[in-house]
């Protein structure tokens, strides 16, 4: 089946500093990924809708220029947490529909990334 | 607002009994989605059922919609230790995004 990876699992930083979370894709091409973000016991939380080759779209209340998203292959987008604050410690997590998967199907989720900083 | 709520937010069940969770949404959909989620991992797919269907079965897991109630169930038959996770309804309002609802903790008890 359909396999995202996502790394790091876990990451620590300090205050100020920048950290890259990457989300791939293994088997399949992913024209469209997601990223959420996961508060403790919350709901996912979409942050934005990475488009391969072009801008992504944040949602409301989401910074773009703190949570830079690039997705420059059909395999990989990454999330830069730029300048992060104690206030983004949570669980990010990425997902992909496939290439040529509209409607009616399943999201495919990497297993998340722990972000403290502290 | 969310537009899936899980309902009940926790469930607490012996090994061998069904579970069964609620979720209900507000506004039309393509389909439904349930995801499990094993703490501190990503989500897993479980079913989806498209909102001309109503009933959709997968192993021990059991799923129905009513579109005219804005709601569906998610029933896990004979449960396990190993079915302990969160359980989320996700929501295809065909933008290509998914609206997860709050979750329901299930803990399965040997």
């Amino acid at each position: 089946g359909a396999v995202v990876s996502q790394h790091p699992s876990r990451v620590i930083c300090k205050s100020g500093t920048s950290v890259k979370i990457e989300c791939r894709s293994l088997d399949f091409q992913a024209t469209t990924m997601f990223w959420y973000r996961q508060f403790p016991k919350q709901s996912l939380m979409l942050m934005a809708t990475s488009n391969e080759g072009s801008k992504a779209t944040y949602e409301q209340g989401v910074e773009k220029d703190k949570f830079l998203i690039n997705h420059a292959s059909l395999t990989l987008s990454t999330l830069t947490v730029t300048s992060a604050h104690p206030e983004d410690s949570s669980f990010y997590i990425c997902s992909a529909r496939g290439g040529g998967q509209g409607g009616n199907s399943p999201l495919h989720f990497g297993n998340g990334t722990r972000l403290t900083v502290t | 607002s969310q537009q899936g709520e899980e309902d009940p937010q926790a469930l607490s069940i012996q090994e061998g009994e069904n579970a069964t969770m609620n979720c209900s949404y507000k506004t039309s959909i393509n389909n439904l989605q349930w995801y499990r989620q094993n703490s501190g991992r990503g989500l897993v797919h479980l079913i989806l059922i498209r909102s001309n269907e109503r009933e959709k079965h997968s192993g021990r897991l059991r799923v129905t919609l009513d579109t005219s109630k804005k709601s569906s169930s998610l029933l896990i038959t004979a449960s396990r230790a190993a079915d302990t996770a969160s359980y989320f309804c996700a929501t295809d309002e065909g933008y290509s995004t998914l609206t997860f609802g709050k979750g329901t903790m299930l803990l399965v008890s040997p």
